[in-house]
């Protein structure tokens, strides 16, 4: 079974600084993966995915992520954060037969960004 | 294309009653999920529907709870004789597999909070 692990729960970030959210995922195969934000009373809004192809993926609102294979990781950032950033950003690994995908989330990192 | 829409977007019930909780996918979207998410935790599956039929539940389903896709529209989760364990956000996502993989669409979610 694949899993998802977020080692930051909260990270605190002035805006305008870099960002770097952790993200580890086991699973057997090559992996289907996401990063999803969630702003509070909001459903998940998918920021990238990564299937196949270019270790380096661009998602929307200036987001980019980085599949690194031999360490598991699937880690984002962004150069430059802005306020409406703040959010809670949730890592997952999709894994199915049949033509679906069954999701797992990581616990989520909540990002604060103070002026 | 309206996104994905639950209602109610909050409920507050009593211990021991019934709740039912809809989710209306995008309208050309066969595939429907519905997930539990806890506090300080990220979504988890509960079950898939393709079309009119349930394909899979997670073990996390009690049999307290059930979920129906009539005509393979919209979705009902009904949880019967409530717990307060049964406290979460409930978040339906829908899907239409393009390519490779079949992109989830989350909905706003209900929260649900039983007293």
């Amino acid at each position: 079974a694949q899993s998802v692990t977020q080692p930051d729960i909260h990270i605190t970030v002035s805006e305008g600084a870099s960002l770097e959210l952790r993200c580890n995922y086991s699973y057997g195969a090559t992996p289907y993966l996401f990063w999803y934000v969630q702003s509070p009373g909001q459903g998940l809004q998918l920021l990238l995915k990564y299937f196949s192809g270019d270790t380096l993926v661009q998602g929307i609102k200036g987001f980019e992520a980085e599949f690194k294979r031999s360490q598991s990781s699937f880690n984002l950032r962004k150069p430059s954060v802005h306020w409406s950033d703040a959010a809670e950003y949730f890592c997952a690994v999709g894994a199915g037969s049949g033509g679906y995908q069954k999701v797992t989330f990581g616990t989520g990192t909540k990002l604060q960004v103070i002026p | 294309d309206t996104g994905v829409s639950q209602n109610p977007r909050h409920k507050i019930t009593k211990r021991g009653q019934n709740v039912t909780f809809r989710c209306d996918p995008i309208s050309e979207h066969n595939r429907l999920y519905w997930y539990r998410q806890t506090l300080g935790q990220g979504p988890e599956f509960l079950t898939y529907f393709q079309n009119e039929a349930q394909l899979e539940k997670s073990r996390l389903l009690s049999d307290r709870f059930s979920a129906e896709r009539p005509k393979g529209s919209f979705s009902t989760l009904e949880i019967q004789r409530t717990e307060q364990g049964d406290s979460a956000m409930y978040l339906c996502a829908s899907s239409s597999r393009t390519g490779e993989y079949d992109e989830q669409y989350f909905g706003p979610g209900t929260r649900l909070t039983v007293t």
